[in-house]
């Protein structure tokens, strides 16, 4: 059975930098994109951003609002991914879900979702 | 702002079928494939369809997803109790190099 459990989230102030990681079970991991989209409280979805497996070569994108603040990485020795969240903004409060990417390079679709984590920016 | 567009609410009676369609541009949905997601209250999102009308394993075939031009259309058979849920389109945007989701669509069973 495929699951995806988040950690790391919490409540920290304007312009603090905070680290989810993302710890897949259930399926082989370097085999797949892993992806973040975020939900602030009572909206819609917002992708966040993707890296690809090696065999795309590792790469990423991210959404134009948290470009240059946010990072995606993966260690596929440890089976784990990981989103970076620096200079911090109110706005970038909600429940962040890491999700599993399937479909190939420009045809993702999320096929797996964690129970996300709830990340509270505020002074 | 999303680049998609769905309606806000969508609703029917038990056994009705309902559709929810999702507008985009030729730079996401007129490009690439669209994938819809369901997110039951209170519950994380939930893949429903894939590469337009691909079902996945366990997904009832009363779901049915379509695509044409820049829009696509997801449709409900039989609508039952428990497809209460937001619904969700989104496709990858060559423009913005970037995934987008839809606006979102709340279904609600009368």
């Amino acid at each position: 059975e495929v699951q995806l459990v988040e950690s790391g989230g919490g409540l920290l102030q304007p312009g603090r930098s905070l680290r989810l990681s993302c710890t897949p079970s259930g399926f082989t991991f370097g085999d797949y994109a892993m992806s973040w989209v975020r939900q602030a409280p009572g909206k819609g979805l917002e992708w966040v951003g993707i890296i690809r497996s090696n065999r795309y070569g590792g790469t990423t994108d991210y959404a134009a609002s948290v470009k240059g603040r946010f990072t995606i990485s993966r260690d596929d020795s440890k089976s784990i991914a990981y989103l970076q969240m620096n200079s911090l903004r109110t706005e970038d409060t909600a429940v962040y879900y890491c999700t599993r990417g399937s479909g190939g390079y420009y045809f993702p679709y999320f096929d797996y979702w964690g129970q996300g984590i709830l990340v509270t920016v505020s002074s | 702002q999303s680049v998609l567009t769905q309606p806000p609410s969508a609703s029917g009676t038990p056994g009705q079928r309902v559709t929810i369609s999702c507008s985009g541009s030729n730079s996401n949905i007129g490009s690439n494939t669209v994938t819809w997601y369901q997110q039951l209250p209170g519950t994380a999102p939930k893949l429903l369809m894939y590469r337009n009308d691909q079902r996945p394993s366990g997904v009832p075939d009363r779901f049915s997803g379509s695509k044409s031009g820049t829009s696509a259309s997801l449709a409900i058979s039989g609508l039952q109790s428990e497809d209460e849920a937001d619904y969700y389109c989104a496709a990858w945007d060559d423009s913005l190099n970037g995934y987008v989701f839809g606006t979102g669509t709340k279904v609600t069973v009368l």
